[in-house]
């Protein structure tokens, strides 16, 4: 089983401080996504990655791919109470199948 | 902005009943996929379809489930004989490569 494991899996932080949401495997990927997820939604793609140590930034969010491309790592500078979401991980591995990560439920305190 | 869009959005139904969801995928997407998540659970693979036929399914996607794109533009999933346990969100997907896959809203599905 391809799992991608995400960490941590809750965080409740304050507006205005930084973050690190984690997602680890065992499998190398071709490529990962992030995604956002509000409840009862679907998924909203965030970024893809695709090079072992690729860095992606979106607004106050930095995506990246780790070297040998079994991990990422989000990172959100100044968090605000908009970012307050369920974020996932998704994998990409032969053929064209997204596994998705545990996922991580974050709260931003105003 | 294209998007994928599913109908109908909740879906209630007798246990042993048959249900088809509906999806509209993103028009120049090649691949299309379903996904289900069980309430407070992770979003599950469920099929990919890729040239009029599926390219991967998991354990979950038993002989209850089938996909089929009946047209250029809808795909559907069906599930035969509904069991308690189906109940979830039903999400849609479609991708035109690896860059990620973009989701429609969900069906709620509900199992009495």
């Amino acid at each position: 089983t391809q799992l991608l494991e995400q960490s941590p899996q809750f965080l409740s932080i304050q507006e205005g401080e930084n973050l690190t949401v984690y997602c680890n495997s065992s499998s190398v990927f071709s490529s990962l996504q992030w995604y956002r997820q509000e409840p009862g939604e679907g998924p909203v793609l965030l970024v893809t990655v695709v090079t072992g140590g690729e860095v992606k930034k979106l607004k106050r969010l930095t995506f990246q791919f780790g070297d040998a491309r079994k991990d990422s790592s989000l990172h959100i500078t100044a968090a605000q109470p908009g970012d307050t979401g369920l974020y996932l991980c998704a994998g990409v591995r032969g053929t064209y199948k997204y596994i998705f990560g545990t996922g991580t439920r974050l709260k931003v305190l105003a | 902005e294209p998007e994928v869009t599913q109908t109908p959005s909740h879906q209630v139904t007798q246990m042993g009943q048959e249900v088809i969801l509906r999806c509209v995928p993103i028009s120049n997407h090649l691949y299309f996929y379903w996904y289900r998540q069980i309430l407070g659970q992770k979003v599950e693979f469920l099929v990919s379809f890729y040239n009029n036929e599926i390219s991967e399914k998991s354990e979950i996607f038993d002989d209850q489930f089938s996909v089929e794109r009946p047209d250029g533009s809808n795909f559907t999933l069906k599930i035969r004989s509904t069991k308690l346990e189906d109940s979830a969100m039903y999400f849609c997907a479609s991708s035109r490569d690896r860059e990620g896959a973009f989701f429609g809203q969900g069906t709620r599905l509900t199992v009495v």
